[in-house]
């Protein structure tokens, strides 16, 4: 079974919105990633977030974790065209190997002219 | 730097032929990893290694060996392929871990779209 799960699956906003997707694991993390993955293409680090921060900031990126609710999220702002990707959330639990780094399904997002 | 490489980028096999998928990184990475990736599914870990010598398996490894002679190479063997084995392949490599943070970004392949007839 996956440690991390994003929601929503898919989303679809006009460009200028925001665009929040969520992701949720299950046990407890050293540090929680996002990943963009444009089609066709390999996996690109966006941002890391540590299990003893609550909040990071790239960019137009912000990023939250809560560990009590084991759920992080990912905020784009002010969208363009560009952000039109699938994002992954990438875990690895606390008690396992450093390479064991386990992703999410993704949530894919499009962005309306 | 060419960064992670991957070859070759597109494979057709016959049921039961092997094959071996070619992943190399030149950032001096102690951790590789190899991934699967289903259509409008995640990735799923295969095997990993945390060094040259030290392999291990990850989420759905059946059907697939390793090895890793050298830091920078983690090829990747399809001992007998089978349809179920069509995917895209993802390599990626990582320093580890890092005391600040933990684990650090993973740096990927451009992927190996492998059809299995």
């Amino acid at each position: 079974s996956q440690q991390g799960e994003e929601d929503p699956q898919a989303l679809s906003i006009q460009e200028g919105e925001n665009a929040t997707m969520n992701c949720s694991y299950k046990t407890s993390i050293n540090n929680l990633q996002w990943y963009r993955q444009n089609s066709g293409r390999g996996l690109v680090h966006l941002i890391l977030i540590r299990s003893n921060e609550r909040e990071k900031h790239s960019g137009r990126l912000r990023v939250t974790l809560d560990t009590s609710k084991k759920s992080s999220s990912l905020l784009i702002t002010a969208s363009r065209a560009a952000d039109t990707a699938s994002y992954f959330c990438a875990t690895k639990t606390r008690y396992s190997s450093a390479s064991k780094i386990i992703f999410g399904s993704g949530t894919r997002l499009s962005i309306r002219p | 730097n060419a960064g992670v490489t991957q070859t070759p980028k597109f494979q057709v096999l016959k049921t039961g032929q092997s094959m071996t998928l070619q992943c190399a990184q030149d950032m001096n990475h102690e951790y590789m990893s190899w991934y699967r990736q289903d259509p409008g599914m995640g990735l799923r870990l295969i095997h990993y290694s945390v060094g040259a010598g030290i392999t291990d398996q990850g989420e759905v490894p059946n059907g697939y060996n390793v090895s890793r002679s050298t830091t920078e190479d983690f090829p990747l063997r399809l001992l007998s392929a089978a349809p179920s084995q069509t995917s895209v392949y993802f390599c990626a490599s990582s320093y580890g871990y890092d005391r600040g943070q933990g684990y650090t970004e993973a740096f990927f392949g451009q992927g190996t779209r492998l059809t299995v007839v």
